[in-house]
């Protein structure tokens, strides 16, 4: 069963625009939300990650949102450019991201961002 | 920089072969995962391995074992090896947050 739901599949914007990536989880032990970034070739890199007890965590041109509640959470790209053309995964893990470091992944959402 | 490496970027096999795998990280991180990832489905969790000749089953391991005899070296087997298979395969490992090798496409004829 896919424990996190991620949304869209793929994503087109223009440049200078906003890029809007939401995820929906159902474990509540979930304590521990990254998104990862895949260029073409390469392995994923973490990118941001926020943990519960946070609504939002801003890291230059990307923001993750959280909603507890709505067991939801969404990834905000400011200002996109060319270079943010990627796959992004959302994650998610029950151990604080810190003992395993297991973790599950959404499906995954291909962005394009045109010039 | 971490660094993960993974033996082969490109691997082609033929249905019911025997496949090796080869992850190797340059860290001393005590985990190690292997990923599936299929478009649409993300990456799937096939095994991992918190410690040397320890492991885990992920959330899909069937038709996989692994091996982990030294603490830097995890290698995923597929025994016999079917089309089904074929897939991008992501090695990675961490002390907490995940670093992740280039992936191996196979493709199982």
């Amino acid at each position: 069963q896919q424990q996190v739901k991620q949304s869209p599949q793929s994503l087109i914007v223009q440049k200078g625009g906003i890029s809007i990536i939401n995820c929906a989880y159902e474990n509540t032990a979930f304590d521990y939300f990254p998104w990862y970034q895949q260029f073409p070739g390469k392995g994923p890199a973490l990118l941001i990650a926020i943990r519960p007890d946070v609504s939002e965590k801003k890291e230059g041109r990307f923001t993750i949102s959280f909603n507890k509640s709505a067991k939801q959470f969404s990834l905000h790209i400011m200002d996109s450019q060319p270079g943010d053309s990627a796959t992004y995964f959302c994650a998610a893990s029950k151990d604080g991201g810190t003992s395993y470091g297991k973790l599950t992944f959404g499906q995954g959402t291909i962005l394009t961002v045109h010039p | 920089d971490v660094k993960v490496t993974q033996s082969s970027r490109y691997l082609v096999k033929r249905t019911g072969e025997k496949v090796f795998l080869e992850c190797v990280q340059d860290m001393d991180h005590e985990n190690m995962f292997w990923y599936r990832q299929d478009p649409g489905l993300g990456l799937r969790l096939i095994y991992f391995s918190y410690d040397v000749k320890m492991k885990e089953k992920g959330d899909i391991p069937e038709g996989y074992s692994v091996s982990r005899e030294k603490k830097e070296r995890f290698s995923l087997i597929l025994e016999s090896a079917s089309t089904n298979q074929t897939s991008m395969y992501l090695c990675a490992s961490s002390p907490s947050r995940q670093f992740f090798g280039p992936g191996t496409r196979l493709t199982v004829l």
